[in-house]
């Protein structure tokens, strides 16, 4: 069984500070990582992923984290937060050849001026 | 895209009702997922070259049809209360799950 746990349900940055949006996975076989972003009433867009070689990955919109296996996290980043990051975040588990993703129960990410 | 319909819709308890997805071009896999509000997307099912492909822990009055043409649905009876979510529709190639596209969702309102 694969499960994903992302602290803090909400976390709120200043402008032009650093996001970190925290997640650890547990997985019985290598996994396949995830980022998604929705904004409100719309579906979930794919910032990054991670599924084999380097473990640190770049994404959309500056967005990028770093696969760490002896800590089983999976941590996005972005230098500087701007206003139009604020949405939530998910991060997802999948792999091991099974057909399905299980998300975590998601990250609110507020950007104040 | 992976485009659905209808955007939003509300029905009563009891009711029987039928979200559409249209999946990406040379697609060939579409897999549907609950989202309650407050939380993250669960699994329902999965669909490929028109069999169920994997199920999540959702009962039985929960069913899917794909059709040749790419497009889905998914059919919901006995609607109840805590059936209330958005319902999003991913189509792949072949089950992959890092190929996924998602569409923008059905909102359903039971009442």
């Amino acid at each position: 069984a694969q499960s994903v746990t992302q602290l803090g349900s909400h976390v709120s940055v200043s402008e032009g500070a650093l996001v970190l949006l925290r997640c650890n996975y547990s997985s019985s076989v290598p996994p396949y990582l995830f980022w998604y972003v929705q904004y409100p009433n719309q579906g979930l867009q794919l910032l990054l992923k991670y599924t084999t070689g380097a473990t640190l990955v770049k994404g959309i919109n500056g967005f990028e984290a770093e696969f760490k296996k002896s800590e089983t996290s999976f941590h996005l980043t972005k230098p500087s937060a701007h206003m139009s990051d604020a949405a939530e975040y998910f991060c997802a588990v999948g792999g091991g050849g099974g057909n399905k993703l299980t998300f975590g129960t998601g990250t609110q990410l507020k950007v104040e001026l | 895209g992976v485009t659905q319909s209808p955007t939003h819709l509300i029905k009563t308890r009891g009711q029987q009702v039928t979200l559409r997805c249209s999946s990406q071009s040379g697609h060939n896999t579409v897999s549907w997922y609950q989202q309650a509000l407050g939380q993250g997307p669960q699994f329902i099912f999965q669909y490929y070259r028109e069999e169920e492909n994997g199920r999540g822990n959702f009962p039985p009055r929960f069913s899917g049809l794909q059709f040749p043409n790419d497009s889905s649905e998914l059919n919901v009876n006995a609607l109840e209360l805590d059936d209330s979510a958005l319902y999003l529709c991913a189509s792949s190639i072949s089950g992959q799950v890092y190929g996924y596209t998602f569409g923008s969702g059905t909102r359903l309102t039971v009442v």
